[in-house]
């Protein structure tokens, strides 16, 4: 069956370092892969895309890779700040164009 | 633009009893969503309507749980009758015309924290 794994547990990591976050996926093949940020109370919110053709995309303290043979896609924010502290997750889009949601990591952000 | 409208923020039922979620999508996108999110199992996709109509019920659990969506404004998800293990928060999302062609850009709402006692 479909499976989209990110990190349960939170990380944890200074301000102004790099926070990295990963999403793998098995028996999928996905046009696009996404991701959101979601705060305690809110809903998702999108933050970037990467389509299957692409390997990496950027948006200001953002950076998306896709590595469609290793199935994963990392998720990255350089120059963290505490305002960075929440949920992140990744969203896999195929054919049916319905996104599937992977269960999401914590990011805080210490100062 | 609002955004996502739902409503209630907040629902406490007692077990048994029938129980009406609504959302407003935004003006203009043709695409609705029902997602449900636990602990346990993350955002689950309910259900998908396009252009009004149901496109993939796939995700509704069973018979007690029906979704409608009577025009381009409005849609609303009911649990008759509820049961504890409902408990969770639903949320509504929708995207506009020609997201396919951008990878389906959801935009949700701030969802309605359901509890059955």
């Amino acid at each position: 069956s479909q499976k989209i794994e990110q990190n349960s547990e939170a990380l944890n990591i200074q301000e102004g370092k790099t926070a990295t976050l990963t999403c793998n996926y098995t028996n999928y093949s996905p046009a696009y892969l996404q991701w959101y940020r979601q705060d305690p109370g809110r809903g998702p919110v999108f933050l970037l895309l990467i389509r299957e053709n692409e390997k990496e995309k950027r948006k200001e303290r953002l950076k998306v890779t896709f590595d469609t043979t290793l199935k994963q896609s990392l998720f990255h924010i350089t120059a963290s700040q505490p305002a960075d502290s929440a949920t992140y997750l990744c969203a896999l889009v195929g054919g049916s164009y319905i996104p599937t949601f992977g269960r999401g990591t914590s990011l805080i952000v210490h100062p | 633009d609002a955004g996502v409208i739902q409503s209630p923020r907040h629902e406490v039922t007692e077990m048994g009893q029938e129980v009406t979620l609504r959302c407003k999508p935004i003006s203009g996108h043709n695409s609705l969503f029902w997602y449900r999110q636990t602990m346990m199992r993350g955002l689950e996709l309910l259900i998908y309507f396009n252009n009004n109509v149901p496109i993939d019920d796939s995700g509704m659990p069973e018979d007690r749980f029906s979704a409608k969506m009577p025009n381009a404004s409005f849609s609303t998800l009911k649990i008759q009758p509820s049961e504890p293990r409902d408990s969770a928060v639903y949320f509504c999302a929708s995207s506009p015309v020609g997201a396919r062609a951008s990878g389906e850009k959801l935009f949700f709402g701030s969802g309605t924290q359901l509890s059955v006692l």
